[in-house]
């Protein structure tokens, strides 16, 4: 692989259900995030990490939680799903520290409905 | 806290024309990182641009260019002869270089939604 992979594409989910959002990169990006993509309102972060081992909460991150063992893997999980989490949901990483920022690499996103 | 506003949720353009999308962002910061992605219908989150705010010149790549006003905090995209491939779903983001914890993401505006005529 080269880049960013999420898995799975799509799902439809049964509310309630547990439900994990895989995302694995090979770019040694120190910086991982998630984001929902919902018509109208553009993307907002969920969770963070800035650095394996170490996690933050984005600005919608009730109902959602992450983990960060590694660099490579960073995934996303709904404990109990609702049917307001129906959303396109985007990994991305970064190369954050000295020498200028350029922006995130993304992957290719998972529609999930949950019904 | 950092906010990215795209006034306009849809933009429409003639083929071979130009188009200027506008963005603006609200940011006690003053060196920042800003950016537009696009997104075509297959989904994918595509780099189009960044400008780095600390430096006067106007990013350019090919038929994309910015206009950025820092006193105005406006990063305005300008698409040159349209093609019916930059139909897409355009947003602006922001990121300061200034960062700690969670002011290490970006912010996202809205998006705008552009459509091309042939």
């Amino acid at each position: 692989i080269a880049g960013i992979t999420q898995a799975p594409t799509s799902q439809i989910l049964a509310a309630g259900r547990r439900m994990t959002l895989r995302c694995t990169q090979d770019m040694r990006h120190n910086a991982m995030y998630w984001y929902r993509q919902d018509l109208g309102l553009g993307l907002r972060l969920i969770h963070y990490s800035n650095t394996a081992g170490t996690t933050g909460k984005g600005e919608v991150p009730d109902g959602y939680s992450v983990s960060r063992a590694n660099t490579d893997d960073f995934p996303l999980t709904l404990a109990s799903a609702v049917p307001s989490q129906t959303s396109v949901y985007f990994c991305a990483s970064s190369l954050n520290g000295q020498g200028g920022w350029y922006g995130y690499t993304f992957g290719s996103g998972t529609r999930l409905t949950v019904v | 806290a950092q906010t990215v506003t795209q006034s306009q949720p849809e933009m429409s353009v003639q083929e071979a024309e130009t188009v200027t999308l506008s963005c603006t962002y609200d940011t006690s910061e003053s060196d920042d990182y800003l950016f537009w992605y696009k997104q075509p219908p297959s989904r994918q989150m595509i780099l189009v641009i960044r400008q780095e705010a600390y430096k006067q010149q106007n990013a350019t790549e090919n038929r994309f260019s910015v206009n950025f006003q820092k006193a105005a905090k406006s990063f305005s995209l300008k698409i040159s002869d349209s093609q019916l491939g930059d139909a897409a779903m355009y947003f602006c983001a922001y990121r300061s270089a200034f960062v700690s914890g969670a002011n290490s993401k970006l912010t996202f505006g809205k998006g705008i939604t552009l459509s091309v005529r042939p």
